[in-house]
């Protein structure tokens, strides 16, 4: 039972334009969310996070968008730049838990 | 550099056999979890130690078990491999307990591969 989805495996987005990458829950005892980016041998690297009293969270050009009557949440990216083609994952967590249940990724290419 | 770092980077060994794998989190985070990552799995949670306690266990198998010391390092240990055990093994880290919303910041990872 996969509790996080990353339903788009993949996106292409061309250089100065807006990535939106998406991501959806079932658990609704989760209430905070996280955004991580990975490269290839490299771990992954947090981005951004919100927790559920709020439903939009800014830093610089990476956005955090929560709609829990939805489950989802999504994460825009503008302007888009080639050196932030990468793997993105979502992961979220329930308070009181320490673990992050990730989804399956979305790699983004950004085209210059 | 997140500041948590993972040793060895790789790792092959056979069947059978076992291995430890070695995380120091980031200066003054006191939680620290594992993760492995595999092809058809994802990234998936194992273990959280706080404070040398453990905290918290996901789908970890009894062939594997985690410690953390008294100066905050862990260690993973796998034992009786398995080929399906071949894997990236990350450890993350960050302050507190969890029962706040606290990020984890990662290792490189350990890429583990079994003969």
């Amino acid at each position: 039972d996969q509790q996080v989805k990353q339903n788009s495996p993949s996106l292409s987005v061309q250089e100065g334009r807006i990535s939106i990458l998406n991501c959806d829950y079932t658990n609704s005892m989760f209430d905070y969310f996280l955004w991580y980016k990975k490269y290839p041998a490299e771990g992954p690297t947090f981005l951004i996070s919100i927790s559920s009293i709020k439903d939009k969270n800014e830093d610089g050009r990476f956005t955090v968008f929560l709609n829990k009557s939805a489950k989802h949440l999504s994460l825009h990216i503008v302007p888009s730049q080639p050196g932030d083609s990468a793997v993105y994952f979502c992961a979220a967590s329930a308070s009181g838990t320490g673990k992050l249940i990730f989804g399956q990724g979305t790699t983004l290419q950004v085209k210059p | 550099d997140s500041g948590v770092t993972q040793t060895p980077k790789h790792l092959i060994t056979a069947t059978g056999q076992r291995v430890t794998l070695r995380c120091s989190p980031r200066s003054g985070d006191l939680s620290v979890y594992w993760y492995q990552q595999s092809l058809d799995q994802g990234l998936q949670f194992l273990i959280q130690y706080y404070n040398g306690e453990e905290r918290a266990k996901g789908n970890i198998l009894e062939r594997f078990s985690a410690q953390q010391f008294p100066d905050l390092h862990s260690e993973l240990n796998l034992s009786s491999l398995e080929l399906g055990d071949s894997a990236l093994y990350f450890c993350a880290s960050s302050p507190r307990r969890a029962g706040g919303y606290d990020e984890q910041y990662f290792g490189p990872g350990t890429r583990l591969t079994v003969t």
